[in-house]
């Protein structure tokens, strides 16, 4: 059973950069084969997918926040992370990590609430 | 993007019901879809995938079928811990793109 886990920050003020990390267990991301992901959902409102970071270090991003977003890996550690730089509050939503395969995202990390607010 | 829209954005059901919500994408996504089930406070669960195959531990009272650009979830028989929002998902190019939502309500 793979599981994620998300962990940061969960204030960050307006214009500063949202941090996040998603540690991953019971499978290993250099294993290959698999888009780590971020996706996040603001309150009562739909999915929007952020983008994703393959083991290699090749990254996919959404180009709605292309210019803000950076993704990246340590697979020493099993985690990869998340930077969204001049954040506003229409950046506050759940994030969610998630393994990416070619059919969906099969297993997904609980979620983190993330308020950008001074 | 490939926009993906859902109908409706909620239903009203009994337990015992069969339900059926609909999703429509753009352009033609093959056999590329999703769907994911979303209770309250909690992550989404994938359901379906490849529009028809049913994710490992899923009940087959959940069905999927469809492919292009119009698809279909199906709930046989209505369970309590069915009650949830729905979504469904292309995975047939990036960035991969979610449909509104249904809502499955009493």
């Amino acid at each position: 059973q793979v599981l994620l886990q998300e962990s940061g920050p969960g204030l960050v003020k307006p214009s500063q950069t949202l941090s996040l990390t998603c540690t991953v267990s019971g499978g290993s991301i250099s294993s290959g084969g698999y888009y780590w992901s971020w996706i996040r959902q603001h309150a009562g409102k739909g999915l929007e997918w952020i983008g994703y970071i393959y083991y290699s270090g090749s990254t996919y991003y959404n180009p709605s926040l292309k210019s803000r977003v950076t993704i990246s890996v340590d697979t020493s550690k099993d985690q990869f992370s998340l930077k969204l730089s001049s954040v506003t509050a229409a950046d506050t939503a759940v994030y969610y990590c998630a393994r990416g395969v070619s059919r969906g995202s099969d297993f997904w990390g609980q979620g983190t609430l993330v308020t950008v607010s001074s | 993007d490939i926009q993906m829209t859902q109908s409706p954005s909620s239903v009203s059901a009994s337990v015992g019901d069969r339900v059926t919500i609909t999703c429509r994408a753009s352009q033609g996504i093959s056999s590329w879809l999703a769907w994911y089930q979303q209770k309250p406070g909690e992550a989404p669960k994938l359901l379906i995938y490849t529009a028809s195959s049913l994710q490992s531990g899923v009940p087959s009272r959940f069905s999927g079928s469809g492919s292009g650009t119009d698809f279909t979830l199906t709930i046989s028989s209505l369970q309590p811990e069915d009650f949830a929002t729905y979504y469904c998902q292309q995975a047939d190019s990036f960035p991969w793109t979610f449909g509104q939502g249904t809502k499955v309500e009493i």
